[in-house]
């Protein structure tokens, strides 16, 4: 069954330094690989997707993410973070489409 | 404006009474699905819809059950709510599964007493 596993629960960070989220996930056959993003009192909104092609993806608000199948991890990252960023991210992985499996969410925080 | 709507937004409920969070989308999406987020534990899937009249379970469909009658609607019915279905639920929705892109609607916070 596939599982992810965010491995930071908040990471706090000053403006404009660089910042990587975790993820790391589990499973036994191809997968298609998700960053969302909540920010407070709102729902989830797609950063960027892995469906094939290049491991290296880029999203909207600057952020990328690498896959790496041999460490099964797709890390998301950005160069230089805004007091704006300050959200909750949200790894997730599907196998087939339909059943889409979260991880447990990293609250970004972004001191000044 | 293409959006996903739920309603309500905000419930306070007794145990065993009950009720219905209705999801609306307008983009003629095909696949629809419901999630409940409880903190430390990301969102889970309860259940989902390929299409009109096909519904499967996710991974908690326990005290839930939906419909899917149209295109349009996907309803989540708790038959008899308990409090430990105190959460905060999103519908969403995608043209099709293999489009794999899930649009979100805002939340529905929901409270059993």
């Amino acid at each position: 069954a596939q599982s992810v596993t965010q491995l930071d629960s908040q990471v706090p960070v000053f403006e404009e330094a660089p910042v990587e989220l975790r993820c790391n996930y589990s499973s036994s056959v191809s997968v298609y690989l998700f960053w969302y993003v909540q920010y407070p009192n709102q729902g989830l909104q797609l950063l960027l997707k892995y469906l094939s092609g290049s491991t290296l993806v880029k999203g909207i608000n600057g952020f990328e993410a690498e896959f790496n199948k041999s460490q099964t991890s797709f890390h998301l990252r950005k160069p230089s973070v805004h007091i704006s960023d300050t959200a909750e991210y949200f790894c997730a992985v599907t196998e087939d489409g339909n059943k889409l499996v979260f991880g447990a969410g990293t609250i970004l925080r972004v001191k000044s | 404006e293409a959006q996903v709507t739920q309603n309500p937004r905000y419930l306070i409920t007794v145990t065993g009474k009950k009720l219905t969070v209705t999801c609306s989308q307008n983009m003629n999406h095909e696949y629809m699905s419901w999630y409940r987020q409880d903190p430390g534990l990301g969102l889970r899937q309860i259940y989902y819809s390929m299409n009109v009249e096909v519904t499967d379970k996710g991974d908690v469909p326990e005290g839930y059950k939906v419909s899917r009658k149209e295109k349009r609607n996907f309803p989540l019915i708790l038959e008899s709510p308990s409090p430990n279905q105190t959460s905060l639920y999103f519908c969403a929705s995608s043209l099709s599964s293999r489009s794999n892109e899930q649009f979100f609607g805002p939340g529905t916070r929901l409270t059993v007493l």
